[in-house]
């Protein structure tokens, strides 16, 4: 069983477009992340959800805009990609505070 | 600002070769650390927690320290298989937001 799933696994797209990455943890957790990994490997926390209420939302772009359907998904939307935009994104899922985070496989956005 | 920073980028090891890596911290009241490891093309894979100095934990060939300031992950006799990257993180009382260091590159040769 897979805990934490993220969807596509590789996106290649050309700059301007609007996509989304989709997250599903089936763990019961109620804190979900959104991480980006840079070219130099940095993780960085982008956003994170608590039951559905945004808790963290860190200095990035007003193109990217998470949704939380419900406390088990949590997507991630961008307008208008730019080359800048290339890298990995992680999902993540825990408790709060100091809890163990489970992170997905990743999605690789390259925008072309 | 809450900032992590590891040492060094990278390690080269021989099997066998017993080594630590260094996790330096700033953070205003230390509500955990976290060390991860991450493999090629994967997601981070949770190791230890450690929550007040003078706290240790083991698992096979890791054993993770903290003191005040810093902390470390001995890995003792390596084998190939250790070769990833490991992050350290660390999550202060401000908030909830975890700060993760760039990592160390460990590769272990046989």
């Amino acid at each position: 069983d897979t805990a934490v799933s993220q969807t596509p696994k590789y996106l290649v797209t050309q700059m301007g477009n609007d996509k989304s990455i989709k997250c599903e943890q089936n763990l019961g957790h109620d804190t979900m992340y959104w991480y980006k990994q840079d070219s130099k490997k940095f993780l960085k926390i982008m956003f994170s959800y608590n039951n559905k209420e945004l808790i963290i939302n860190e200095t990035v772009p007003n193109r990217f805009s998470p949704k939380s359907p419900d406390k088990a998904h949590l997507n991630l939307h961008i307008n208008s990609l730019e080359l800048g935009d290339s890298a990995v994104y992680f999902c993540a899922s825990g408790g709060q505070g100091a809890d163990t985070q489970y992170f997905g496989p990743g999605t690789r956005l390259t925008v072309l | 600002e809450d900032q992590v920073t590891q040492s060094p980028e990278a390690l080269r090891l021989q099997e066998g070769e017993s080594s630590s890596l260094n996790c330096s911290y700033t953070v205003s009241g230390l509500r955990g650390l976290f060390w991860y490891r991450q493999d090629p093309g994967k997601g981070p894979e949770f190791l230890f927690t450690l929550y007040s100095a003078g706290e240790e934990k083991e698992k096979e060939r890791l054993k993770a320290t903290l003191t005040k300031k810093e902390s470390f992950l001995h890995i003792t006799a390596p084998k190939p298989e250790d070769s990833a990257t490991y992050l350290c993180a660390v999550q202060g009382t401000g908030g909830f937001k975890t700060i993760f260091g760039a990592g160390t590159r460990l590769f272990v040769k046989a």
